[in-house]
């Protein structure tokens, strides 16, 4: 069955550094998600990207985040100057259609800033 | 802001009961997603759903967009159910306010 995969699984970084998540989504999938989950809390939309521009951000998706789909298989978050408090869990996640249709999430990728 | 609640916040059962998990917001939206997250930490989307009632397997959810409330319903629960069991109101390409969830425990 066809997955989401993210890279990588852990990432550790001092702060004040980039870091570049990278998700590929499910190969037709059109419309692309990421969320975070900082540890013991509740997991919180980040941004939508569908037609290679965003759809919607939250607050938290501030002017150090970006998103890219640079190759039509990769889609990465970028985070520019990393705070400590960027540390969470990231998931991406992927649909097909517009509609009532379920998320495929990935794995996850597990970012630490020291 | 969407406020999200979701009842109750922990839940034990024993294998083979009927389990209900609520969820009430406070914004219109046009979907709900319910998921399910694993002790490991992965996520599983169980349910997008706009009206009505969707079924897959023993797992019912169920939406009323005009009172803000959903349900999320396991028949004959058993131990491999025991996850977090999250609501997610939005819409497809729209923000998702997520629950902080809703700990289910099944023992056999």
């Amino acid at each position: 069955e066809p997955e989401v995969t993210q890279t990588p699984s852990h990432q550790v970084t001092q702060m004040g550094q980039e870091v570049i998540l990278r998700c590929v989504p499910i190969s037709n999938h059109l419309y692309f998600y990421w969320y975070r989950q900082i540890l013991g809390q509740k997991v919180e939309f980040l941004v939508s990207f569908y037609n290679n521009e965003i759809s919607e951000k939250s607050e938290i998706f501030d002017d150090q985040f970006s998103v890219e789909r640079p190759d039509g298989s990769n889609f990465t978050l970028k985070i520019r100057s990393t705070k400590l408090e960027d540390s969470a869990m990231y998931f991406c996640a992927s649909h097909r259609t517009s509609g009532e249709e379920t998320q495929y999430f990935g794995p996850g990728t597990r970012l630490l800033v020291l | 802001k969407n406020e999200v609640e979701q009842s109750p916040q922990n839940l034990t059962a024993q294998e083979g009961e009927f389990i209900t998990i609520n969820c009430s917001y406070s914004v219109g939206i046009s979907a709900l997603h319910w998921l399910q997250q694993h002790p490991g930490g992965g996520i599983v989307s169980l349910f997008m759903l706009s009206s009505g009632k969707k079924k897959h397997g023993r797992l019912i959810a169920t939406i009323n967009i005009q009172e803000k409330h959903s349900s999320l319903h396991i028949t004959a629960s058993h131990p491999r159910d025991s996850a977090v069991y999250i609501c997610a109101p939005g819409g497809f390409g729209n923000q998702f306010y997520f629950g902080t969830g809703t700990s289910l425990t099944v023992i056999p």
